[in-house]
């Protein structure tokens, strides 16, 4: 049972660049998000799905697009990569947003210079 | 200012010594969960609590919801290597359909 897998696990982008980072899970939860996680700052909620079709944004959305056209899938596009975008990324996924325990992926480590 | 605050930041305390960390917000919660997260990994979950006053024990590991449910803390009795890690609150049902961390609290228990 894979659970929550993102790819890849490091990446380095030049500023202005864009990429996606990827994130499936396997065990047909409705609920996903993405968080990034910076020193002293715990983990920030950018975007979250309640089920294929539908996103919103979190508390840090901007310079980030998501989109679910699977239950399994949820990609995080970068548009125009910064140097503020560098931080880890952690995808998860959960049955329901409370009362459930959300499992994690284990993150992507970008760095953009 | 985030939704939760967790207290204090850093923690270093010597094997066997008792630790509470704080998790705090002016926020009403319809829940709370408490997660631990090592280097290089996801966070994993502890425990979740739901009803005002509410107390959950998991070995060493105390949890406990205020009876308003803005508040918790986990207190970790005789602390051992083991427990080192990031602890990490999130609480849902304040914001929407959101579930929000706390900044965490960096635990270091020193043999």
């Amino acid at each position: 049972n894979a659970g929550v897998t993102q790819t890849p696990k490091f990446q380095v982008l030049k500023t202005g660049q864009s990429m996606t980072l990827q994130c499936a899970q396997d065990m047909n939860h409705e609920y996903m998000s993405w968080y990034r996680q910076d020193p002293g700052m715990g983990l920030r909620l950018i975007h979250y799905s309640v089920g294929a079709g539908i996103t919103d944004q979190g508390e840090v959305p901007n310079g980030y697009n998501v989109s679910r056209s699977t239950t399994e899938d949820f990609p995080l596009r970068l548009l125009s990569a910064a140097p503020s975008q560098t931080s880890v990324y952690f995808c998860a996924s959960s049955f329901a947003y409370m009362n459930t325990e959300a499992f994690f992926g284990q993150g992507t480590r970008l760095t953009v210079v | 200012t985030q939704l939760l605050e967790q207290s204090p930041q850093f923690l270093s305390i010597q094997e066997g010594e008792n630790l509470t960390v704080y998790c705090n917000s002016s926020s009403v919660f319809s829940s709370l969960q408490w997660y631990r997260q090592e280097p290089g990994e996801g966070p994993v979950l502890l425990v979740t609590v739901v009803t005002g006053g509410e107390v959950k024990k998991l070995k060493r590991l105390t949890f406990q919801f205020g009876d308003a449910r803005k508040d918790s803390s986990l207190h970790i009795t005789a602390a051992q290597p083991g427990d080192t890690g990031l602890y990490l609150c999130a609480g849902a049902g304040a914001a929407g359909n959101k579930l929000t961390f706390g900044g965490g609290t960096r635990v270091l228990v020193k043999p």
